[in-house]
């Protein structure tokens, strides 16, 4: 089955303790992004990547880090979380980029006290 | 840069009636235009999506969309809603060049018995 795959589903953390959201997809698509979901501003675009070793920043890249080392994982990691990243986060692949489908995973509810 | 917005942040509808949510967006040149649903606890699934072509597109769950280059629309319908269509809607647009997909804020469609 064609599918997004996000770890964790939900996490609780403190400010500034570093943690690691895992992102996986298994249908070779080149192009994954990272995107946080707020109430009343719809899904924004973290980071994205084009391909292995290539990626670059969306339009809230602040305080977030990502990398791209397999064609299949996309991992996004926050080194020193803050409550303002407290969100709701998707990953997603697509074959190419803004021209073609994004699969979702099933999202991440992150909180940082 | 592109855009989108979705001027309706909640519709109420009543099983069985006919729904229309709108969508408008901002680009200069051909766009890729998506309408993406969320039901509650859930990533997003794409409903349909209009790349060229035809400017009445059909998706799944009986839901179609009109593409309106001169009023830079891409409203979605549906003839007879169902109490399972209650959830949360979003309309994107793709750039091919720069692969980035920018959603609108959504709307949120409640369905009442």
């Amino acid at each position: 089955e064609a599918q997004v795959t996000q770890n964790p589903r939900y996490l609780i953390t403190v400010t500034g303790k570093k943690l690691t959201v895992t992102c996986s997809q298994n249908m070779n698509h080149e192009y994954m992004s990272w995107y946080r979901q707020d109430p009343g501003l719809g899904l924004r675009q973290i980071y994205y990547s084009m391909n292995v070793e290539v990626t670059d920043k969306g339009d809230v890249p602040e305080g977030y880090k990502v990398s791209r080392k397999e064609k299949r994982n996309f991992p996004l990691i926050l080194e020193s979380p803050s409550p303002n990243q407290t969100s709701l986060y998707f990953c997603a692949s697509s074959r190419q980029g803004g021209n073609t489908e994004a699969f979702f995973g099933q999202g991440t509810r992150l909180t940082v006290v | 840069a592109q855009s989108v917005t979705q001027p309706d942040i909640h519709i109420t509808v009543s099983e069985g009636a006919s729904l229309e949510l709108r969508c408008n967006y901002s680009y200069g040149a051909t766009p890729y235009l998506f309408w993406y649903v969320q039901s509650p606890g859930q990533g997003l699934q794409l409903l349909l999506k209009y790349f060229s072509g035809d400017t009445l597109v059909q998706g799944i769950k009986g839901f179609e969309a009109e593409f309106k280059r001169s009023q830079s629309s891409f409203n979605l319908r549906k003839p007879s809603v169902h109490w399972s269509d209650a959830a949360e809607y979003f309309c994107a647009v793709g750039a091919g060049n720069d692969y980035k997909l920018s959603f609108g804020a959504g709307t949120t469609v409640t369905v009442r018995a």
